[in-house]
């Protein structure tokens, strides 16, 4: 079955640089979430996007921006990087608010 | 405090062990209740998803829920070493955001 695609699978970027991450959700699915894990942590809900709609936002910073295009696939933008935001991004998919699938993630290292 | 507290381990056990997983949470908006598996460097894996009080089977998984406790729970049986992840319980209430707990790792000897 397909899963969830993002892209890239990594990325090392430098301090105030710009990253843009990528996902492709499940066939069918319309709704793209987006999770921050840190080293150890649990993952944090950033943002998420129904219908190309923002549905909700969590604790994304005001350096990051994301949207969600007419082919559902989603990006997240993430602007004046610092060594902070070293972390695996996932991101997940359903149909409505369904059960969630993850992404195999992103894992960002910030030089 | 966090909204869900899950106790991280490490838990060792032998092959074949029946393996318990439990999370507690404080908020009463959560409806849905789910069961994660992570290796390492991967992505969350969904093993269960559940919606109301009892228990839900699924092969050697059963998740049981009690909301009047707020306590959540994910049974192993027969636990292999390919069993040995993190597990992430996580829920939500009417909207999509997902709360996780702080994962348990699991390692299963054999």
């Amino acid at each position: 079955a397909a899963g969830v695609i993002q892209s890239p699978r990594h990325l090392i970027k430098e301090k105030r640089e710009t990253a843009t991450l990528k996902c492709y959700p499940i066939p069918r699915h319309d709704t793209v979430y987006w999770y921050q894990q840190g080293p150890g942590q649990d993952p944090q809900f950033l943002i998420s996007f129904y219908e190309k709609m923002q549905s909700d936002k969590g604790s994304i910073p005001d350096r990051f921006s994301a949207q969600q295009f007419s082919d559902y696939h989603s990006e997240l933008n993430m602007s004046s990087l610092e060594l902070g935001d070293s972390a695996l991004y996932f991101c997940a998919s359903s149909r409505g608010s369904n059960e969630q699938f993850f992404g195999p993630g992103t894992r960002l290292t910030v030089l | 405090q966090k909204e869900v507290e899950q106790d991280p381990g490490p838990l060792s056990v032998p092959e074949g062990a029946i393996v318990s997983l439990n999370c507690t949470y404080s908020n009463s908006a959560f409806q849905y209740f789910m069961w994660y598996r992570q290796y390492s460097r991967k992505g969350p894996e969904l093993l269960m998803y559940t919606y109301s009080s009892g228990n839900k089977e699924d092969g050697r998984f059963t998740a049981q829920v009690d909301k009047s406790s707020k306590y959540i729970s994910l049974f192993i049986r027969d636990s292999q070493p390919s069993d040995s992840a993190t597990y992430l319980c996580a829920m939500r209430g009417n909207t999509g955001k997902l709360i996780f707990g702080q994962g348990t790792t699991l390692q299963v000897k054999p």
